[in-house]
């Protein structure tokens, strides 16, 4: 399967702080990035679908302008959580879908806290 | 009606037993079906995928699909401590999205 990082693994900021998540794919090149968030006890939830060189698509009830995403490169993809806030503390998860199969490798995950 | 259903557990089994964890979907136009595993804390990891009606096995563990009954479930075989984890049942619709259940927690014990 793919093999996926994430950085940082965990971050504590102000309220008010913009922070940038990266993801990269490192051993084949992804069109293709997704991005989860999850709560506690909660399960993945899909934010948005980062598409390589376009737009990324972003799932109903996901503001576009506080979860910025560039997919700038075949293997990078980031999140930006613009102004974060305590209710944007989250565990926030990339995935690289695999060669020709809908199957998603998950990159270990950033867990933010906003205090 | 959630789209992915599972028992959110505790699901309790002793070590060397067979541990049983099952899902239910409501998109019948879903065409793939995965299980991950996730440590409490981590990141989720794929277990096993299946496509096909049937039977899927991969060491200790099959998957077991039946699209008729929208229903698809994992066995363990010779549960070990280490198993004891949530398990996420997902499943792909249109656009390869995941859609994931809520997940069972899975408790191994000696």
């Amino acid at each position: 399967g793919a093999v996926v990082s994430q950085h940082p693994s965990r971050v504590i900021c102000k309220s008010g702080t913009s922070v940038k998540i990266e993801c990269r794919s490192l051993d084949f090149q992804a069109t293709t990035m997704f991005w989860y968030r999850q709560f506690p006890k909660q399960s993945l939830m899909l934010m948005a679908t980062s598409n390589e060189g376009s737009k990324a698509t972003y799932e109903q009830g996901v503001e576009k302008d506080k979860f910025l995403i560039n997919h700038a490169s075949l293997t990078l993809s980031t999140l930006t959580v613009a102004s974060a806030h305590p209710e944007d503390s989250s565990f926030y998860i990339c995935s690289v879908g695999g060669h020709d199969t809908d199957t998603q490798y998950f990159g270990p995950g950033t867990r933010l806290t906003v205090l | 009606q959630k789209e992915v259903e599972q028992n959110s557990g505790p699901l309790s089994v002793p070590e060397g037993a067979i541990a049983s964890l099952n899902c239910t979907y409501s998109d019948r136009g879903s065409q793939s079906f995965f299980w991950y595993r996730q440590y409490s804390g981590k990141s989720p990891e794929l277990i096993m995928f299946i496509y096909s009606n049937g039977d899927k096995e991969d060491g200790r563990f099959t998957a077991q699909l039946n699209k008729a009954s929208q229903y698809v479930s994992l066995l363990i075989r010779d549960s070990q401590p280490s198993d004891s984890a949530t398990y996420l049942c997902a499943v792909t619709g249109t656009a390869s999205k995941l859609t994931f259940g809520t997940g069972t927690r899975l408790q191994v014990t000696l």
